[in-house]
């Protein structure tokens, strides 16, 4: 079946430093990607997204290219803030499927 | 626009008891999903409804646990009788149709002593 494989955590960068989060997958067909945040105390928002491969999806500064290739979806920052920490998700959805298949997460610190 | 809300924030509770959480989805949302999420084994996918129908239990732990969707407003997760290892962080979440994402409620933090 499908699954999404994450980089093993915790992660601990200080301010400012580059964030590479690894996020591979192995799926059927053509699923869509999710990056999915949880800050303390919350539940899951969606972070960024992207479609079909060689998309790029970004929000906050985050980044992440669907690699079809590689079967990969890494989370990139240039340059992380204390305000980032938090729990990072990646997940699939399979089209005409409803559930998503999530990673097990990552949990980011970053230090001042 | 309000999210998915789901109450109570937190319950403590004894071993035994009967627990019972709920959810509100996104109005105009069909599809409605139950999470649980500890340390040891991540996020789990519990039931999942669509159109108030449920689609796969496959997750649910085992018959103690119970969900139900009698409106399209309205969800509740049930555990009876509920045990230590059934603590945990439930969350709810929707989705419309289509390829949209899904929107988590802020979850009910579960603690059975």
């Amino acid at each position: 079946g499908d699954s999404v494989t994450q980089m093993e955590g915790p992660v601990t960068l200080s301010e400012e430093a580059f964030l590479t989060i690894n996020c591979t997958y192995t799926a059927t067909g053509y699923p869509s990607l999710f990056w999915y945040v949880q800050y303390p105390g919350e539940g899951l928002q969606l972070l960024l997204k992207a479609t079909k491969a060689d998309d790029k999806g970004s929000n906050k500064g985050f980044e992440a290219t669907y690699r079809k290739e590689t079967t990969s979806f890494h989370l990139e920052k240039g340059s992380v803030q204390v305000s980032d920490s938090a729990v990072y998700f990646c997940a699939l959805h399979q089209r005409g499927a409803q559930k998503l298949v999530f990673g097990q997460g990552t949990r980011l610190t970053i230090n001042p | 626009d309000a999210g998915v809300i789901q109450s109570p924030r937190h319950e403590v509770t004894e071993m035994g008891q009967e627990v019972t959480l709920r959810c509100k989805p996104i109005s105009g949302h069909n599809s409605l999903f139950w999470y649980r999420q500890t340390m040891m084994r991540g996020l789990e996918l519990l039931i999942y409804f669509n159109n108030n129908v449920p689609i796969d239990d496959s997750g649910m732990p085992e018959d103690r646990f119970s969900a139900k969707m009698p409106n399209a407003s309205f969800s509740t997760l049930k555990i009876q009788p509920s045990e230590p290892r059934d603590s945990a962080v439930y969350f709810c979440a929707s989705t419309g149709a289509g390829n949209q994402p899904q929107h988590f409620g802020d979850g009910t933090r579960l603690s059975i002593l």
